[in-house]
């Protein structure tokens, strides 16, 4: 089975602050992919990045950016310049092909202080 | 598409009572998912669908949830009886179900079940 583990229930991080949330995941699979969702307390669910296994190279999405290490099965979100938007549940999610069923960790809580 | 959509938004019952919740996948996707979302558990796979046909309920709690998908547009998760543990938040979601790039998972607004 595949598993997800989100070790930081909670986290907070200064306005305009770099702050890295960390995700490591158990699998005996080669080709996979890796997600972060964010859920605002409006309760949507909105991807934030996605990672293809199969790629070295770590993603990036404007301010939002991964660290991907295959060899240890972690993947952690890194958030730049941090804004109060960014208050929300934080999902790490692993998704195995061919049957695309998604996996999620517990989720961090990130709040963005002022 | 206006997206997945579920309902109802919110659902309030007393123990022992029959709840149905209701979601509309995009159309299109091939797969649809149900999860259960806890304080302590986070985000729970329950059961998953593949072209209507249900392909892993393995994380279904016990007997009293049941799922059925009778067309592609139109999936219920059905709790009989419901007991005060149920209560959490329960998410449909929708994907293509194909290698693609771009493949991700589309939720809807779940449904926060309240079991009194």
């Amino acid at each position: 089975a595949q598993t997800v583990t989100q070790s930081q229930p909670e986290m907070s991080v200064q306005e305009a602050e770099t702050v890295t949330l960390s995700c490591t995941y158990d699998t005996s699979e080669n080709n996979y992919y890796l997600f972060w969702y964010k859920q605002p307390p409006s309760r949507q669910m909105i991807l934030v990045i996605r990672q293809e296994a199969y790629k070295q190279q770590n993603a990036t999405e404007n301010r939002f950016s991964v660290n991907f290490q295959k060899a240890a099965k972690s993947f952690s979100l890194k958030i730049s310049d941090s804004q109060l938007g960014d208050t929300a549940m934080y999902f790490c999610a692993f998704m195995m092909p061919p049957g695309n069923q998604f996996y999620f960790g517990t989720g961090t809580s990130l709040t963005v202080i002022p | 598409d206006a997206g997945v959509i579920q309902s109802p938004r919110h659902e309030v019952t007393e123990m022992g009572q029959e709840v149905t919740l209701r979601c509309k996948p995009i159309s299109g996707h091939d797969y649809l998912f149900w999860y259960r979302q806890t304080m302590m558990r986070g985000l729970e796979l329950l059961i998953y669908f593949n072209n209507n046909v249900p392909i892993d309920d393995s994380g279904m709690p016990e007997d009293r949830f049941s799922a059925k998908m009778p067309n592609a547009s139109f999936s219920t998760l059905k709790i009989q009886p419901s007991e005060p543990r149920d209560s959490a938040v329960y998410f449909c979601a929708s994907s293509l179900g194909r290698p693609e790039p771009n493949e991700k998972l589309f939720f809807g607004s779940g449904t926060q079940l309240s079991v009194l």
